[in-house]
């Protein structure tokens, strides 16, 4: 079945770190592929999505690439901020419902 | 912007009760989702509806949880009798019309502890 391996946390980096999370996936066809952040108390929140292969998915400084001869949509930063510091989710969806398939999360807290 | 609302934010209940959550999404939106999301691991989906209807109910523990959305607006997720590895957060997610490439949008949730 399809699934979603992100790599496992937390991440501590210190300000203006470059950040890389990856995340890698298995899916029958051609998935759409995103990446949603959760922030403390709050509901996920779309930060970027890539729908073909070999598309960019970029917001707010974070740039992920649809690699399909990989599998991979790993998240990128080049330059992280404490306000970054939050759970980040990789996710999948494919077929017709939109129905979302999410990795396990992985933390990340930036330090001054 | 238009939120998901969910109610109530936190519930403590006791194994064998029961217990309920409610979900209002954003108008207008016809596909609505609820997700369980154990502590350190991603939402896993319980249950779509696209309007009144449910799409998919695979991992719906039918035993003992029900979800229903009557009128295709709010819905409401009942557990009866709890069990202590109910304990979660839950999740809804709401999208215009439930196709592939559309953004979720998602509510604060419900974090329930069972005793």
């Amino acid at each position: 079945g399809n699934s979603v391996t992100q790599m496992e946390g937390p991440v501590t980096l210190s300000e203006e770190a470059f950040l890389t999370i990856n995340c890698t996936y298995t899916a029958t066809g051609y998935p759409s592929l995103f990446w949603y952040v959760q922030y403390p108390g709050e509901g996920l929140q779309l930060l970027l999505k890539a729908t073909k292969a070999d598309d960019k998915g970029s917001n707010k400084g974070f740039e992920a690439t649809y690699r399909k001869e990989t599998t991979s949509f790993h998240l990128e930063k080049g330059s992280v901020q404490v306000s970054d510091s939050a759970v980040y989710f990789c996710a999948l969806s494919s077929g017709n419902t939109g129905k979302l398939i999410f990795g396990q999360g992985t933390t990340l807290q930036v330090k001054p | 912007e238009a939120e998901v609302a969910q109610s109530p934010r936190y519930k403590i209940t006791e194994k064998s009760q029961a217990v309920a959550f409610w979900c209002d999404p954003i108008s207008g939106h016809a596909t609505l989702y609820w997700y369980r999301q154990i502590l350190g691991q991603g939402p896993e989906l319980l249950v779509q509806f696209q309007d009144e209807s449910v799409v998919d109910d695979s991992q719906l523990p039918k035993d003992r949880f029900s979800a229903e959305r009557l009128k295709g607006v709010d819905s409401t997720l009942k557990i009866q009798p709890a069990e202590l590895g109910d304990s979660a957060m839950y999740l809804c997610a709401s999208s215009l019309e439930g196709s592939t490439n559309e953004k979720l949008f998602f509510g604060s949730g419900t974090q329930l502890s069972v005793l």
